[in-house]
């Protein structure tokens, strides 16, 4: 089946740092990956959508140049929290949208999560 | 815009009870519709779908169907285990573009012995 991997899992950091996180689809192609972000006991906030070789597209309230996001190939697409404060801890997670006949349902698979803890 | 609503929980149920998770949806046209489950401190897993009216999403014993004329995708399940035990969210997607997907606030199940 479609997995997704993270990496890392944990990470924890000091305020005024920079974490990036990366997400893998390893048996399939993604043209388009998918950041979301989740506090604890909520839902999943969409905070971008990454399409391989362009700019990410961010949902409105996200800031650009604090979650800068990469995607460099068909397999990978990295998420930077630039800057990292204590409000950004979180729970992120990511989804790869495997690539499909062009129109059709589309099923996106998600990655374990990553748990950043910002000192 | 596209929405969708769940029923609040948390659910608790024993071992072997019939579960239903509500979910109905606000979209234009023919949205697919899914059903999402995250374990305690994982990602979420793809647990069924279903992309028209009428068509049954099933896996591991859990079934939704698309209900157009009601807009709703329960989820069922006749008799649950302890290790169902997690948070499900249903989402929808709107074909075209880039299929985001929009969650609902997520129903936690917790199934007692």
């Amino acid at each position: 089946g479609a997995v997704v991997s993270q990496h890392p899992s944990w990470v924890i950091c000091k305020s005024g740092t920079s974490v990036k996180i990366e997400c893998r689809s390893l048996d399939f192609q993604a043209t388009t990956m998918f950041w979301y972000r989740q506090f604890p006991k909520q839902s999943l906030m969409l905070m971008a959508t990454s399409n391989e070789g362009s700019k990410a597209t961010y949902e409105q309230g996200v800031e650009k140049d604090k979650f800068l996001i990469n995607h460099a190939s068909l397999t990978l697409s990295t998420l930077t929290v630039t800057s990292a404060h204590p409000e950004d801890s979180s729970f992120y997670i990511c989804s790869a949208r495997e690539r499909g006949i062009a129109g059709g349902p589309r099923t996106q698979y998600f990655g374990p999560g990553t748990r950043l803890l910002v000192l | 815009g596209d929405s969708v609503t769940q029923m609040e929980g948390p659910v608790t149920l024993s071992e072997e009870a019939f579960l239903t998770i509500n979910c109905t949806y606000t979209a234009t046209g023919y949205p697919s519709l899914f059903w999402y489950v995250q374990y305690p401190g994982e990602g979420l897993q793809l647990l069924l779908k279903a992309t028209k009216a009428d068509d049954k999403g099933s896996n591991k014993g859990f079934e939704a169907t698309y209900r157009k004329e009601t807009t709703s995708f329960h989820l069922e399940k006749g008799s649950v285990q302890v290790s169902d035990s997690a948070v499900y969210f249903c989402a929808l997607s709107r074909a075209g573009g880039y299929n985001k997907l929009i969650f609902g606030a997520g129903t936690r199940l917790a199934v007692h012995p």
